[in-house]
């Protein structure tokens, strides 16, 4: 079955550090990969999306390429600022099926 | 302009109570789904539903059961509420299954 594993948080930056989030995955075929973002109080919101090996996926100075040798599409950020403090949720979705997230990745950014 | 909305925000009731949530979407997706997120943060997908189509993940008690009334709307029923129901319900709709989703801001259930 597919899964997606994810580096345990809490992520603890200060403002401007680079920030990677490290995820890997098992799928059968040739999945869909996605980044979510939860902001405090809030549900998830689409962060960026990669739909076939090399894509690049980038939003908001996010970025996560998608590496079917490795299996792994890890999120990173050049400079990050406190209002990125969320919860990032990496996943993935194979034609027709459902999504299957990751355990998610608390961030916290430091003035 | 709220693209998918859930009532209520917040429910406190009681161990062996039946509540209801409702949601909302405005997209004109034909997919909805029901997700439960614990004190972790984990998220477990409950059901998802379109006009043809209920699939509910094995997982989940019968005691819960989605309710749509229309295409925008999927609402969650939940009878004789446990301790172990307390957490964040997220409802989200996509245009297909296969299509990114988009989640509302989640109902906070508290038994006590």
């Amino acid at each position: 079955g597919n899964s997606v594993t994810q580096m345990e948080g809490p992520v603890t930056l200060s403002e401007e550090a680079f920030l990677t989030i490290n995820c890997t995955y098992t799928a059968t075929g040739y999945p869909s990969l996605f980044w979510y973002v939860q902001y405090p109080g809030e549900g998830l919101q689409l962060l960026l999306k990669a739909t076939k090996a090399d894509d690049k996926g980038s939003n908001k100075g996010f970025e996560a390429t998608y590496r079917k040798e490795t299996t792994s599409f890890h999120l990173e950020k050049g400079s990050v600022q406190v209002s990125d403090s969320a919860v990032y949720f990496c996943a993935l979705q194979n034609a027709g099926n459902m999504l299957t997230f990751g355990g998610g990745t608390r961030l916290m950014v430091k003035p | 302009d709220t693209a998918v909305s859930q009532t209520p925000k917040y429910l406190v009731t009681q161990m062996g109570n039946d509540k209801s949530i409702k949601c909302e979407q405005n997209l004109g997706h034909d997919t909805m789904y029901w997700y439960k997120q614990d004190s972790k943060k984990f998220l477990k997908i409950m059901f998802s539903y379109n006009n043809k189509e209920l699939i509910i993940n094995e997982t989940v008690p019968n005691r819960f059961s989605p309710k749509s009334p229309d295409k925008a709307h999927l609402n969650l029923h939940i009878n004789s509420l446990e301790l172990g129901d307390s957490a964040v319900y997220f409802c989200a709709s996509s245009q297909a299954r296969d299509q990114p989703q988009h989640f509302g801001d989640g109902t906070r259930l508290s038994i006590l």
